[in-house]
């Protein structure tokens, strides 16, 4: 079945303490993204990769870091996490740009 | 940047009835219009999508219509069940911006 899995689909956690979101899929996308969504702001891009160790900046990259070694891994990094990325994340995939997105499920994250 | 709006936020409709979502945009080289279901505790899926040389698409009770000129493009779903209450979402910059989200209620 094709699909992008999170992992984990909640955590709390405490500020300063590093965390990281995993994120697969089984599609042979190049294309992968972070997003956040927050009530009244929609989905935000975090970061982005077009293909292995191709990455960059989205509209909210400030505090997250992304690593693209394989390609159908595509981690969210939280070196330093606080309150302020408490939030709910997802992970997508596509074949490129204009093409559609498949999501996986969501990750809660509560920084206390 | 692009600039996407979608209206209306919130929608509340009787089983049966039709609804219409608009997302508004600013980027005339945007060429692909999608639109994206989210129900609760999932994620976003993909519903219907329409590139700019088509200016409409139907799927069953769902359709999409484009008007490229104008830059908007709009959900229609009829017959609207109870299943169809979500939050929808435009991405006329796919995948790179989203529209803050319709929430569609629809009362039995």
């Amino acid at each position: 079945e094709a699909q992008v899995t999170q992992n984990p689909r909640y955590l709390i956690t405490v500020t300063g303490k590093k965390l990281t979101v995993t994120c697969s899929q089984n599609m042979n996308h190049e294309y992968m993204s972070w997003y956040r969504q927050d009530p009244g702001l929609g989905l935000r891009q975090i970061y982005y990769s077009m293909n292995v160790e191709v990455t960059d900046k989205g509209d909210v990259p400030e505090g997250y870091k992304v690593s693209r070694k394989e390609k159908r891994n595509f981690p969210l990094i939280l070196e330093s996490p606080s309150p302020n990325q408490t939030s709910l994340y997802f992970c997508a995939s596509s074949f490129g740009f204009n093409q559609p997105q498949h999501f996986g499920d969501g990750t809660r994250l509560s920084i206390l | 940047g692009e600039n996407v709006e979608q209206h209306p936020s919130t929608l509340s409709v009787q089983e049966g009835d039709s609804a219409v979502i608009k997302c508004t945009y600013s980027d005339s080289a945007s060429n692909y219009f999608p639109w994206y279901k989210q129900e609760l505790g999932k994620g976003p899926q993909l519903i219907i999508d329409i590139r700019s040389n088509v200016g409409e698409k139907k799927d069953q009770r769902i359709a999409v219509t484009l008007n490229k000129t104008a830059k908007h493009f709009s959900l229609h779903i009829t017959e609207t069940q109870p299943e169809d209450s979500a939050v929808y979402f435009c991405a006329p910059r796919t995948p790179l911006v989203f529209g803050k989200g319709t929430r569609l209620s629809v009362i039995a």
